[in-house]
């Protein structure tokens, strides 16, 4: 049973507009919540964050939103570049253990 | 520069053999982790340690062992009890008790 999920492969956005990424869990004991981004043959590298106790994060572009009671967070980059096109993890866990989302491939497109 | 230096980059092994990967880290962290990543999946657990001299199975941990004798290193050893070993692995560490982890550049590693 796969405990975190991203259920959108892929997503095309144009450049400037808004990219709205999704992940749902299904473990209520997940404490933390996180987005990782990767590039082909790389480590991931790590974006934002948010514990259990918010329900919203922002850095920069990027906000992270945590519905507790929907068991489902969302990464919103504002505006999108060309350079964010990679591929995004969604990450959730506690006791510093994460559990990994399969990715969705982000494209940008000039 | 801190990080963490997978070795290495790409690795080839014949079947029926064991094969270490390296994993150093130069962060101070307490928590060392090993993933497994096959295309178009995400990051699995194999192992992980969060002190010198101890480790716990993850969630794919069969045909996968480590040691964990120094903080800096966790070197993870895939054996021929693994049946599917070509997958890109990835090294990761944390603070104790924070949840953001660094990553190392991975390693690729195919059967032949």
């Amino acid at each position: 049973d796969q405990q975190v999920k991203q259920n959108s492969p892929s997503l095309s956005v144009q450049e400037g507009r808004i990219s709205i990424l999704n992940c749902d869990y299904t473990n209520s004991m997940f404490d933390y919540f996180l987005w990782y981004k990767k590039y082909p043959a790389e480590g991931p590298t790590f974006l934002i964050s948010i514990s259990s106790i918010k329900d919203k994060n922002e850095d920069g572009r990027f906000t992270v939103f945590l519905n507790k009671s929907a068991k489902h967070l969302s990464l919103h980059i504002v505006p999108s570049q060309p350079g964010d096109s990679a591929v995004y993890f969604c990450a959730a866990g506690q006791t510093g253990k994460s559990t990994f989302g399969d990715g969705t491939t982000l494209t940008v497109k000039p | 520069d801190g990080g963490i230096t997978q070795s290495p980059k790409y690795l080839f092994r014949k079947e029926g053999q064991n094969v270490t990967l390296s994993c150093e880290q130069n962060l101070n962290h307490d928590a060392m982790y090993w993933y497994r990543q096959d295309p178009g999946q995400g990051l699995r657990l194999i192992y992980y340690s969060q002190i010198v001299n101890d480790f716990q199975k993850g969630d794919i941990a069969e045909g996968y062992s480590v040691s964990r004798e120094k903080k800096e290193s966790f070197p993870l050893t895939v054996t021929s009890a693994q049946k599917n070993p070509t997958a890109f692995y990835l090294c990761a560490s944390t603070v104790s008790g924070w949840t953001e982890a660094f990553f190392g550049q991975g390693t690729r590693l195919t059967v032949v």
